[in-house]
């Protein structure tokens, strides 16, 4: 069962664009969401994170937007750079943390420049 | 401070043999975690200790795959005997407190 549902799974962005990842949950315990990014070889650094009590949080060029109505929330990067190229996973953790992370399946983004 | 060790960074086998990957967390981390990410997925949380302590196993296959936290810092991952299915990159983790998680660069693991 897919907990975390993230769209899309590839993404092509033109320099100076905005890269927008979409996700979606089920688990209304969920209270915690955070944005990881990847490079190949790499393992998941934390990007940006966000509570359900916002709707938006915002740090430099990256925004997160939160629905808590509708389940849904999603990272807005702005002025997109080619060295934003990287994959980007949604997750989702509850009980305050106790529990491990829920990942979506990653969005491959790449930025042209 | 130093980031999440892990060792091996590759690791090839043929199925049915055993494989232990290694990880060293951040100093002063209580909380250690194990996941696998199998190509074109995200991370699948396999095992989490809280110090010494298991704290959740739900998704680790036990009829191969084992964990162990020695004194509450190393921890070792093994799997035996190993699935071609098993192929996939084992990240492994660790917090301060229970949400900010700092990941360690993986073991790619491919079974032949």
């Amino acid at each position: 069962q897919q907990q975390v549902k993230q769209s899309p799974q590839s993404l092509i962005v033109q320099k100076g664009g905005i890269s927008i990842i979409n996700c979606a949950y089920e688990n209304t315990a969920f209270d915690y969401f955070p944005w990881y990014q990847q490079f190949p070889g790499k393992g998941p650094a934390l990007l940006i994170a966000i509570r359900p009590d916002v709707s938006e949080k915002k740090e430099g060029r990256f925004t997160i937007s939160f629905n808590k109505s509708a389940k849904q929330f999603s990272l807005h990067i702005m002025d997109s750079q080619p060295g934003d190229s990287a994959t980007y996973f949604c997750a989702a953790i509850s009980g305050g943390g106790a529990d491990g992370l829920t990942f979506g399946k990653g969005t491959h983004l790449i930025i042209q420049p | 401070e130093a980031g999440v060790a892990q060792s091996p960074r590759y690791k090839i086998i043929e199925k049915r043999q055993s494989v232990a990957f290694w990880c060293n967390p951040i100093s002063g981390h209580a909380t250690l975690y194990w996941y696998q990410q199998i190509l074109g997925q995200g991370p699948k949380l396999l095992i989490q200790f809280q110090n010494n302590g298991v704290v959740d196993d739900s998704q680790l296959p036990k009829d191969r795959f084992s964990a162990e936290r020695l004194k509450g810092v190393d921890s070792t991952l093994k799997i035996q005997p190993a699935k071609l299915e098993d192929s996939a990159v084992y990240l492994c983790a660790s917090s301060r407190g229970l949400e900010t998680q700092y990941f360690g660069p993986g073991t790619r693991l491919l079974v032949l």
